[in-house]
């Protein structure tokens, strides 16, 4: 079955730092990924979606890349923030009576000043 | 425009009673998603509904747990006889389309004593 794989480990970087989150799929590629915020109690905050015919995608200082050979995305933040800290999760959607978005476990990104 | 209204926020419950957890979705949004998620795992998909019809109900466990939407009102997950294993937060999320970005709301804290 479809499966979405992110780092289980927490990334602590620095402050100014850019931060590179991983999320692999297995199988057969979807026609786009998602990716979300979480913060701890609360729900999930869309951030950026990719195609599949899309290489890059940006949104001020997020970037994301979406490689369809190595069944890879990439999650970018430039300049990182302290209050970039949170969890990130990727999700994808399975066209299976109707659709359904299934997500990653996602990595939580610590940034220290 | 209020976005994705979850309630109640904590719900305490002891073995063997019934839970009933609720959500309403953004103006507008005729889909919408039940997500479960324990600590330091991802979310797991429940069910997904638009209107009076549950479209994708293969995340949900089959006895004691239903989900509706109905016509008018918000849509509600319910669990009867809960166990502890039930206890987890549970995350609604509504959408516009199929392959739409979700919108979440902030989750019912489910506790089974």
């Amino acid at each position: 079955s479809q499966k979405i794989e992110q780092n289980s480990e927490a990334l602590n970087i620095q402050e100014g730092k850019t931060a590179t989150l991983t999320c692999n799929y297995t199988n057969y590629s979807p026609a786009y990924l998602q990716w979300y915020r979480q913060d701890p109690g609360r729900g999930p905050v869309f951030l950026l979606l990719i195609r599949e015919n899309e290489k890059e995608k940006r949104k001020e200082r997020l970037k994301v890349t979406f490689d369809t050979t190595l069944k890879q995305s990439l999650f970018h933040i430039t300049a990182s923030q302290p209050a970039d800290s949170a969890t990130y999760l990727c999700a994808h959607l399975i066209y299976n009576q109707g659709g359904k978005l299934i997500f990653g476990q996602g990595t939580e990104l610590s940034v220290k000043p | 425009n209020a976005g994705v209204m979850q309630n109640p926020r904590h719900l305490v419950r002891r073995r063997g009673q019934e839970a009933r957890l609720r959500c309403s979705p953004m103006k507008g949004h005729s889909h919408v998603y039940w997500y479960r998620q324990l600590p330091e795992e991802g979310l797991k998909f429940m069910v997904y509904l638009q209107k009076e019809n549950i479209i994708d109900e293969s995340g949900m466990p089959k006895e004691r747990f239903s989900a509706e939407f109905p016509k008018e009102g918000p849509s509600i997950l319910r669990i009867q006889q809960v166990v502890r294993g039930d206890s987890a937060a549970y995350f609604c999320a509504s959408a516009l389309g199929a392959d739409e970005k979700l919108f979440f709301g902030s989750g019912t804290q489910l506790s089974v004593l």
